[in-house]
Order: structure tokens, then C-alpha cells, then sequence
């Protein structure tokens, strides 16, 4: 079975550009996660969709950054502009159900991306 | 912020034992105990979680203390694939799932 679809797996641009981060989940799965990985920060919860509906976006560092999941199998990650400090590897996770009762979360393999 | 405490990294031989620990004192009675771990340049992968009771499953044994104040992973026959930074996360009903820094355990050939 397909896990968790990831694209780009990596990413350079220069700063001020307009970055696109894809996910497409595990088909059926209703919950998906974004979460982003640094050296100094590990890792943190960006947001949370459960049905397509985003839940928790507290964890959004700025206005920069914005998420959609226009469909159950799809979702994006936007960050315009973009800044060096937004260099990280970035995962999507999925899961069959709603943060009350979900167990497992399966990650994607991350998109690293490289601001200049 | 994290509710556990691991120690930083850790070394095993391969084919013994890697009891890796988790320090979470201020655990509540509806908090469960997960494990993930994260092969270098690869996404997290869970590994197991439970609530008060030991579990084990296929990859690996969860032993939680009766007070919940802490839990060991054991790993019963450490490969080198079995390298990774292992990440030790309290959760309860509702709450987001929370990854500290974890340890970073070395198996060693």
C-alpha cells in the first residue's frame, strides 16, 4: 500500500519566493498533519486538518505560511514569502480518525527545503 | 512543552537488549504513553503506545510503571537498523501529539 505521498522531496529557492509543499495522504485517512523539523527546534505541530476542515492552526509560525485541503486526498503547505529561517524538512502525517481516539500517526518521508 | 524526560543517547550491542527509559512524572490518570522513533533523513514511525498495562507488539515491548510515573521501551534483539532517535510522548484524549528531543540510540556492531 502507499504511505504518505511527500512532493517535492527537496526544495532550493531564494528568499522572497513562493514555496508549495504537497501531501497526499493514505487513502481513507481523515486526519492529516503538518509538522516541520529543525536542529534547534526539533520537531513541531504546524496544523491539523480532521475531514478536510483545519482544527488547530496555532502552531503556524506567521501569517507567511498557509495550509489547504481543498479534497481528502490532497493537501498544501504555502509559505510566501519565504525567509532562510523557513530552511527545515517539513512532514505530513495522516491517521484514520480525530485527535480524541487516534493512535498511530503515518509520516511521510519530508520535503527539505533550502532558503537562501 | 514535552511531559517526558529521556536521556539524551544511549549505546547497545547488536543482538541485545535496548531498554531505552521515559521519565514522565506528572502523567495523568487519561494520558496515554506513545513511541515513535526516526531513522536518519526518514519520517517518524510509531512504534507502540499504552495506557497503564504492558504491551508489546511486533517491533517492540512497552513496560509501564505502576505509578505511570515512567515507561521502558525495550527493543528484545537490537539490529543496526534499529539505530534511530526514539521519542518517548505522553498524550491524553484530544491532545496533539507533542515529539521532545528524544534519544538517540547507537547500536553498536
Amino acid at each position: 500500500d502507499a504511505g504518505v505521498i511527500q512532493s517535492p522531496r527537496h526544495e532550493v529557492t531564494e528568499m522572497g519566493q513562493e514555496v508549495t509543499l504537497r501531501c497526499k495522504p493514505i487513502s481513507g485517512h481523515n486526519s492529516l498533519f503538518w509538522y516541520r523539523q529543525t536542529m534547534m527546534r526539533g520537531l513541531e505541530l504546524l496544523i491539523y486538518f480532521n475531514n478536510n476542515v483545519p482544527i488547530d492552526d496555532s502552531g503556524m509560525p506567521e501569517d507567511r505560511f498557509s495550509a489547504k485541503m481543498p479534497n481528502a486526498s490532497f493537501s498544501t503547505l504555502k509559505i510566501q514569502p519565504s525567509e532562510p529561517r523557513d530552511s527545515a524538512v517539513y512532514f505530513c502525517a495522516s491517521t484514520l480518525g480525530s485527535l480524541p481516539r487516534i493512535g498511530e500517526l503515518f509520516f511521510g518521508e519530508g520535503s527539505r527545503l533550502t532558503v537562501l | 512543552d514535552a511531559k517526558t524526560t529521556q536521556p539524551p543517547s544511549m549505546d547497545c550491542a547488536e543482538g541485545r537488549a535496548a531498554n531505552l527509559p521515559c521519565n514522565h512524572s506528572t502523567i495523568s490518570g487519561n494520558e496515554y504513553v506513545y513511541w515513535y522513533r526516526q531513522i536518519h533523513s526518514q519520517g517518524p514511525q510509531y512504534i507502540i503506545h499504552g495506557l497503564k498495562n504492558n504491551e508489546t507488539n511486533e517491533m517492540a515491548s512497552l513496560i509501564i510503571t505502576e505509578d505511570r510515573k515512567s515507561s521502558t521501551l525495550i527493543l528484545p534483539h537490537a539490529t543496526l537498523r534499529d539505530t534511530a532517535v526514539y521519542y518517548c510522548i505522553v498524550r491524553g484524549v484530544g491532545d496533539k501529539i507533542i515529539f521532545g528531543k528524544g534519544t538517540r540510540l547507537h547500536i553498536l556492531p
